[in-house]
């Protein structure tokens, strides 16, 4: 079973600042990988998809890389709204899901 | 705009019986596969449950294998969630996800707590 563990826990960020999240699969995912955002109260939202593709809609500011087992999402520049709870996801036997344990990024 | 509508929730004991449904509207429902995903709280998401186009392919994660069905009425444009001897850590907002590789849309979540 993989494992997606990702790092830190929290990011205490103040907006203008650049974000880097990590998560770091168990073993190679190539690039079958998705990032999510979700803020209080709402379901989760697709950032990034296939480690490094933009979504419909998401601004540019949002960016991922890597691959294999090591994934990055950085969001370059921090904008009030981008405070939220970030999680990644891998589909290991499809269709299962597994998903990260979360990186929430708090305003400093 | 593509919405997803989940409902049905609610609170419930121990081995008892919930029906949350989801409903879509701007996309063609039937055209895509969809999931059921839960997040207990003040916890991560969990995936719990998939149903492809047709409904011919379904598959269950372990923790709710046996106890829950998934289930859709493309004519109604609804995903069901028919859940049964539900347990107290089955509590959580249930969330349905419309997939196109991806989960590209998500609902608000529907509660469903579980206690005596």
């Amino acid at each position: 079973e993989i494992v997606l563990t990702q790092s830190p826990a929290t990011l205490s960020l103040s907006p203008g600042e650049r974000a880097t999240l990590s998560c770091r699969a168990s073993q190679s995912v190539t690039t079958y990988l998705a990032w999510y955002q979700q803020k209080p109260g709402q379901g989760p939202r697709l950032l990034i998809y296939q480690a490094s593709k933009r979504a419909t809609g998401i601004p540019a500011r949002f960016s991922g890389s890597g691959s294999g087992t090591d994934f990055t999402l950085t969001i370059s520049s921090l904008e009030p709204e981008d405070f939220a709870i970030y999680y990644c996801q891998h589909r290991q036997d499809w269709p299962a899901l597994t998903f990260g344990g979360g990186t929430k990024v708090e305003i400093k | 705009e593509v919405q997803l509508v989940e409902s049905g929730g609610g609170f419930v004991q121990p081995g008892g019986s919930l029906r949350l449904s989801c409903t879509a509207s701007g996309f063609t429902f039937s055209d895509y596969e969809m999931n059921w995903v839960r997040q207990a709280p003040g916890k991560g998401l969990e995936w719990i449950s998939y149903i492809n186009k047709n409904g011919g392919n379904i598959n269950y994660a372990d923790s709710v294998k046996g106890r829950f069905t998934i289930s859709r009425d493309d004519a109604k444009n609804s995903l069901y969630l028919q859940m049964n001897s539900l347990r107290a850590e089955d509590t959580a907002v249930y969330y349905c996800a419309r997939e196109f590789w991806y989960l590209d849309n998500w609902g608000q979540g529907t509660l469903v707590t579980v206690s005596s």
